[in-house]
């Protein structure tokens, strides 16, 4: 079935440091890919999303890549902040046959000040 | 702003009980959506409906059932509970198309 994979699990830096989260798709029908932050003990809130018409998008400190022939996406946080600390979820979904989102295992990232 | 709402934020049941989870949406989203969140396995779908009275299984659908009798009302029902569904649950809500769901706060759901 479809699957995303999301790398790493954890992930720590310093304060100021930039970081970077990659996941894999396996559904080559899918052409939009949302992420979510997820601070603790609170809902998942969509950061930026990308389709698959677009190979790059920027917003602040924040940018995602993709590539569709390899079937990769990967988020960027640039300067990062004790305020990024969170869980990350990147997912995937397809335009077609419903409206099935595939996400990611999830990414903790601790940002050290 | 979208407000997703799911009437409780933690649950306490015993196993065989039946039980139900709430979730409304206030943006007259067509699709709602049923996860559970389990440490590193990310967020698994339960099942998801697309207009009222529609429903879809998702990847574990097993020992759940839903009901959407109103557009902005998707409830989530344990036919007997279990320990193993001991868990976080999220509901959603989005439009059609290539639009992000949002997300209610969560049940935490101790079945004992």
């Amino acid at each position: 079935g479809e699957n995303v994979e999301q790398h790493p699990s954890t992930l720590s830096v310093q304060e100021g440091d930039s970081a970077v989260i990659k996941c894999t798709y396996s559904d080559s029908a899918s052409n939009y890919f949302p992420w979510y932050k997820q601070e603790l003990g609170k809902r998942p809130q969509l950061i930026i999303d990308i389709r698959s018409n677009v190979g790059e998008k920027k917003d602040q400190r924040i940018a995602v890549t993709l590539n569709k022939t390899a079937k990769h996406f990967s988020l960027h946080i640039t300067e990062t902040q004790p305020e990024d600390s969170a869980v990350y979820f990147c997912a995937a979904r397809r335009n077609t046959g419903g409206f099935k989102t595939i996400f990611g295992a999830g990414t903790r990232l601790f940002v050290k000040a | 702003d979208v407000k997703v709402t799911q009437s409780s934020r933690y649950l306490v049941k015993r196993t065989g009980e039946k039980v139900f989870l709430e979730c409304v949406q206030d943006m007259d989203h067509e699709n709602m959506f049923w996860y559970r969140q389990d440490p590193g396995l990310g967020l698994r779908l339960i099942y998801f409906s697309y207009d009222v009275k529609m429903k879809e299984k998702g990847d574990i659908p097993e020992g759940y059932s839903v009901s959407r009798e109103k557009k902005e009302r998707f409830s989530l029902i344990l036919e007997s509970a279990s320990t193993n569904q001991t868990s976080m649950y999220l509901c959603a809500s989005s439009t059609p198309g290539d639009q992000p769901q949002h997300f209610g706060d969560g049940t935490r759901l101790s079945i004992l």
